[in-house]
């Protein structure tokens, strides 16, 4: 079974610019999830999708940052302009259920905003 | 929200040595708490996790151990090996209001020869 992938892996840009990352979850899974780890922290939380729904973005820094999840498969995250602090590792995760389900990781796409 | 605070942020550990990582939370709601192992250049992944009802759960050379009241789970390696290197993650979630994992900062573990 596939795994959750993430592309692209690493991505440079230019403050001001736009990116956007994809993430395919797992075949079947409902729940995908969007997190980011700036330098040396913590795996911060952005948002959770079930299907092609928005069920919780608490963790969505600010506008600058779009997810979006069309008919429920794979995700994008936009993020317009970027900003230096925009740098870190972006995760998605995805899971058959909520709450006790493992939540399965992709490898990440490692943001780097000059 | 809930805070998760993670200690300490580097390990380093003898082979066959055992290596203690210890975690707080905040929310006394929060009743799963999941262990996540990245080795360097891959993807986090779930080793080991431990639910609210229960204050042990072992498997083969790694234990969780969880104190309700105090608020703090922490994670065992016992019998340490070199592909036990990588950093550890600790999470906590309430999954009755929430799916999305609260995580530590990282403990990064290196298991000498």
């Amino acid at each position: 079974e596939a795994g959750v992938t993430q592309f692209p892996s690493h991505s440079v840009i230019e403050k001001g610019q736009t990116v956007t990352l994809r993430c395919d979850p797992i075949s079947g899974h409902d729940n995908l999830y969007w997190y980011r780890r700036v330098m040396g922290k913590e795996i911060k939380f952005l948002l959770h999708f079930v299907k092609e729904s928005k069920q919780d973005e608490s963790g969505m820094p600010n506008n600058r940052f779009l997810a979006e999840r069309t008919g429920g498969t794979y995700s994008t995250l936009k993020v317009q302009p970027a900003e230096l602090e925009d740098s870190g590792v972006y995760f998605c995760a995805s899971s058959q259920e909520m709450g006790f389900g493992e939540q399965f990781f992709g490898p990440g796409t490692r943001l780097t905003v000059l | 929200g809930e805070n998760v605070e993670q200690h300490p942020s580097t390990l380093s550990v003898q082979e066959g040595d055992s290596a203690v990582i210890k975690c707080t939370y905040s929310d006394s709601a929060s009743n799963y708490f999941p262990w996540y192992k990245q080795e360097l250049g891959k993807r986090p992944q779930l080793i080991i996790d431990i639910r609210s009802n229960v204050g042990e759960k072992k498997d083969q050379r790694i234990a969780v151990t969880l104190n309700k009241t105090a608020k703090h789970f922490s994670l065992h390696i016992t019998e340490t090996q070199p592909e036990d290197s990588a950093v550890y993650f600790c999470a906590a979630i309430n999954t009755g209001t929430a799916s999305k994992l609260t995580f530590g900062t990282g403990t990064r573990l290196q298991v000498t020869l």
